[in-house]
């Protein structure tokens, strides 16, 4: 199992503008898992991208995968007080889940 | 579906004392995930089961921990005796293979 890297570590945004998050892992993957922490609470899992695909939309979530250069980025748009929160990106061959550091974003309202 | 189920939400305890964490995961889910979450260590694995059978302890961090998972329903996480330094946030997980975890609410441990 393989933990990513997160990038940057914390980002400060106004409600309303849109927050971009960027993950790097190692070694190839099945998938990439993108997780949401709210302060005091569970994981929450937001997306899962599977390897042969490049984009994938939820609601105001756009993950983006890039497997040549090991990479991902979460789009979050229109972002909300509520989205203050930590994500995670997990890249994934096999079972167990490997967490990193996360991006703690904040949007300010 | 109720979600992944943990127990306590909080407990307070000596030092010394034995303390049982539980976890119900989500019925149809084969795997379950015990982690831990500190500041200074971020969210760590320390075991996971696979159809109720331990699969990989490497991440219990000594022999004060034990877990079980006795059927589908049930699983435990147990430290005795516990010290001040497991004082946490442990966290349960449960999933099918290849989709993504759901967490429980957590049980934020503070031992004194």
């Amino acid at each position: 199992s393989q933990q990513g890297e997160e990038d940057p570590q914390a980002l400060s945004i106004q409600e309303g503008e849109n927050a971009t998050m960027n993950c790097s892992y190692k070694t190839s993957i099945n998938n990439l898992q993108w997780y949401r922490q709210n302060s005091g609470r569970g994981l929450v899992h937001l997306i899962l991208i599977r390897s042969n695909e490049r984009e994938k939309h939820s609601g105001r979530l756009r993950v983006t995968l890039d497997t040549s250069k090991k990479s991902s980025s979460l789009l979050i748009t229109a972002s909300r007080a509520a989205d203050t929160a930590s994500y995670f990106c997990v890249p994934s061959g096999n079972t167990p889940l490997v967490f990193g550091k996360g991006t703690r974003l904040s949007v300010i309202a | 579906d109720a979600g992944v189920i943990q127990s306590p939400r909080h407990e307070v305890t000596e030092m010394g004392q034995e303390v049982t964490l539980r976890c119900k995961p989500i019925s149809g889910h084969d795997y379950l995930f015990w982690y831990r979450q500190t500041m200074m260590r971020g969210l760590e694995l320390l075991i996971y089961f696979n159809n109720n059978v331990p699969i990989d302890d490497s991440g219990m961090p000594e022999d004060r921990f034990s877990a079980k998972m006795p059927n589908a329903s049930f699983s435990t996480l147990k430290i005795q005796p516990s010290e001040p330094r497991d004082s946490a946030v442990y966290f349960c997980a449960s999933n099918r293979q290849a989709y993504g975890y759901t967490f429980g609410s957590g049980t934020r441990l503070t031992v004194v």
